[in-house]
């Protein structure tokens, strides 16, 4: 049982270039998160998904773009890579009880630099 | 907007001592505030989660409290080893199946436990 993984572990881009990080969780769980983190400002949600084929915008989702075709992939897409999006990216799962989610099972995340 | 503060960014306390964490929240109704522990180039790993109708959870050393009349959640890790030493998160969520992993979280706080 993987939980939550996450590649590439490390990645060095170009300004301008595009690249998808990938997330896939084999726990059967209906929600998944995008989040990034930089240094002294937590998490901050970029987009989630409450089920395949649903996808929803969080607090910092422009230059980002995602799709959940499956339960157990979410990958995040950046069209167009900026200085400013060098950060370490998590991808998490959970599921549902009842109504809205538990606890979060966290990728060991993507370190992005953009240069 | 909806903003999550966590007392400090770093705390220092000796062996044996507890560890009190606070987290205070303004402009966001949440239904679970869930507390996360954090190694370096680690994901998140989640620790506790208390909904909006209790007052206080256990586990083990560590306990939680959740005030919703002062906005405010306290994270007490009691007899503390140099092992906790981690950054500690709190997440804020609001219940709602078409928010489901949705998390709001603060931006940390550093404990370090000396021997």
């Amino acid at each position: 049982n993987a939980g939550v993984t996450q590649t590439p572990k490390f990645q060095v881009l170009k300004t301008g270039q595009s690249m998808t990080l990938q997330c896939a969780q084999d726990m059967n769980h209906e929600y998944m998160s995008w989040y990034r983190q930089d240094p002294g400002m937590g998490l901050r949600l970029i987009h989630y998904s409450v089920g395949a084929g649903i996808t929803d915008q969080g607090e910092v989702p422009n230059g980002y773009n995602v799709s959940r075709s499956t339960t157990e992939d979410f990958p995040l897409r950046l069209l167009s890579a900026a200085p400013s999006q060098t950060s370490v990216y998590f991808c998490a799962s959970s599921y549902s009880i009842g109504t809205g989610s538990t606890e979060a099972f966290f990728g060991q995340g993507t370190r992005l630099t953009v240069v | 907007s909806q903003k999550i503060e966590q007392n400090s960014e770093a705390l220092n306390i000796q062996e044996g001592k507890t560890a009190t964490l606070t987290c205070n929240y303004t402009n966001y109704s949440p239904a679970y505030l869930q507390w996360y522990r954090q190694d370096p180039g680690r994901g998140p790993v989640f620790l506790l989660l208390i909904r909006e109708n209790e007052k206080e959870k256990r586990k083990e050393r560590l306990k939680v409290t959740f005030d919703t009349t002062l906005k405010q959640s306290l994270f007490h890790i009691t007899a503390s080893q140099p092992a906790d030493s981690a950054t500690y998160l709190c997440a804020l969520g609001r219940g709602l199946r078409n928010q489901g992993g949705k998390l709001i979280f603060g931006q940390g706080t550093e404990l370090s436990v000396k021997p």
